[in-house]
């Protein structure tokens, strides 16, 4: 599979506990963005890389909320002391730098927090 | 704050009809407006329209862009239950390395 793969598929946390997301992008992708949706809504922006550098940072990215790509492959996203209102679909795409129409989006972790 | 909102937000329709999905966008600056089609999880790229008045055309789908009146329209003729789905409308910004969505319109297809 060459798509943008996101792990786990679906969690189910308590209220209070972390959570951590892993997104591989496509290979030759430098770039690589995490949105969220909620029920009933289009994908919200949260932050952005470029290789291993985290570029920009959505206001919705709360101090509980972190982000990594270390090695600028895969990314981590990491939501400390969850709380219900964090209960959504996590995205993940990537993309060429010229190729913003070309993003490439995964299938998605689904969080429900109870 | 840059805006997009779409609508209707959920259509239901007859095999065989035609659709039109309407996306308005109020944004301080404007690259371009995107098409996605999102099934059951990850969005797929349907069109890119960057200049007014060119028809974008793919198949029984059709997208265009007026952008004196800040709004853009994607067609589907002859629809097909497999075109169920919900179908996103974006822009993107010059500069900006994100893309702003609307709510998305849920299309179903009824046989």
């Amino acid at each position: 599979d060459t798509g943008v793969s996101q792990n786990p598929r679906h969690k189910i946390t308590k209220r209070g506990q972390n959570v951590t997301f892993r997104c591989d992008p496509i290979s030759e992708h430098n770039r690589l963005y995490w949105y969220r949706q909620t029920l009933g809504q289009g994908p919200e922006f949260l932050t952005y890389f470029q290789n291993e550098a985290q570029l920009e940072k959505s206001r919705l990215l709360s101090d509980r909320f972190s982000a990594e790509r270390p090695k600028g492959s895969f990314s981590t996203l990491e939501i400390q002391r969850t709380e219900q209102g964090d209960s959504a679909m996590y995205l993940c795409a990537s993309s060429f730098p010229s190729q913003i129409y070309g993003y490439t989006f995964g299938s998605g972790t689904r969080l429900t927090v109870v | 704050e840059d805006k997009v909102v779409q609508s209707p937000l959920s259509l239901v329709v007859h095999e065989g009809d035609t659709v039109t999905l309407n996306c308005s966008y109020e944004v301080t600056n404007f690259r371009s407006l995107l098409w996605y089609k999102q099934e059951k999880k990850a969005p797929t790229f349907l069109f890119m329209l960057t200049s007014s008045g060119i028809e974008k055309k793919s198949g029984r789908l059709s997208s265009i862009l007026d952008k004196k009146e800040l709004f853009s329209i994607l067609n589907i003729t002859a629809t097909q239950t497999g075109d169920s789905a919900i179908y996103l409308c974006a822009v993107d910004f010059p500069g900006a390395q994100k893309l702003v969505f609307g709510q998305g319109t849920r299309l179903t297809i009824n046989p």
